[in-house]
């Protein structure tokens, strides 16, 4: 059956590093992979689409990769602040059938 | 600013009393879904609605029901809740992808139900 595992539970760094989650899956294979940002009792909010035929992509301090033969997705945030604590989803899917990993909780500390 | 808003946010209900759960959006958006979600663990999709047309995921219970009785509004109902539905219940919509595309989902800020 389709697994999605996110590295770890929890990743702590210092403010200024560069903070990398990693997202593998297995037994799937999707048309895009997404990335969302989740606070403490609120929904996730949407920030990276990538597709599978593409192999990074960018926004401000935030970059994806995408490697479809190795089935891994990373997700880096440069210059790290505290204010990017929080956890982040990564989310795989074909059309309107998405499937979630359980989220890395990043704890930046200044 | 369009949005999707979920109410209430924090309901409590007795084992066994049935719920609803509300869910209206702003953004015209023509896919409604439901997600569970447990403490650290991943949004579980429910059921989804493409317009009109209900999508059930094969290992949702039967206790779990939805309506959707117009694009804006979509309500999520537990028959007889039991003490493992104890979750944060999240609302999200999309527009329909194009064929062969994506759909970057829009959530609710989640109602949080306890099952006493």
């Amino acid at each position: 059956s389709q697994k999605i595992e996110q590295n770890s539970e929890a990743l702590n760094i210092q403010e200024g590093k560069t903070a990398t989650l990693t997202c593998n899956y297995t037994n799937y294979s999707p048309a895009y992979l997404q990335w969302y940002r989740q606070d403490p009792g609120r929904g996730p909010v949407f920030l990276l689409l990538i597709r599978e035929n593409e192999k990074e992509k960018r926004k401000e301090r935030l970059k994806v990769t995408f490697d479809t033969t190795l089935k891994q997705s990373l997700f880096h945030i440069t210059a790290s602040q505290p204010a990017d604590s929080a956890t982040y989803l990564c989310a795989l899917g074909k059309n309107n059938d998405m499937r979630f990993g359980a989220g890395t909780r990043l704890t930046v500390k200044p | 600013d369009a949005m999707v808003i979920q109410n209430p946010r924090y309901q409590v209900t007795q084992f066994g009393k049935p719920v609803t759960l509300s869910c209206s959006q702003t953004l015209n958006h023509n896919v409604m879904y439901w997600y569970q979600q447990k403490s650290s663990q991943a949004p579980k999709l429910l059921f989804h609605y493409y317009d009109k047309d209900f999508n059930n995921e094969a290992d949702t219970p039967d206790n779990f029901q939805s309506r959707r009785p117009n694009t804006s509004f979509c309500f999520l109902d537990i028959r007889s809740p039991g003490l493992g539905d104890a979750a944060m219940y999240l609302c999200a919509t999309s527009r329909a992808p194009p064929r062969g595309g994506y759909n970057e989902q829009f959530f609710g800020p989640g109602t949080r139900l306890t099952v006493l």
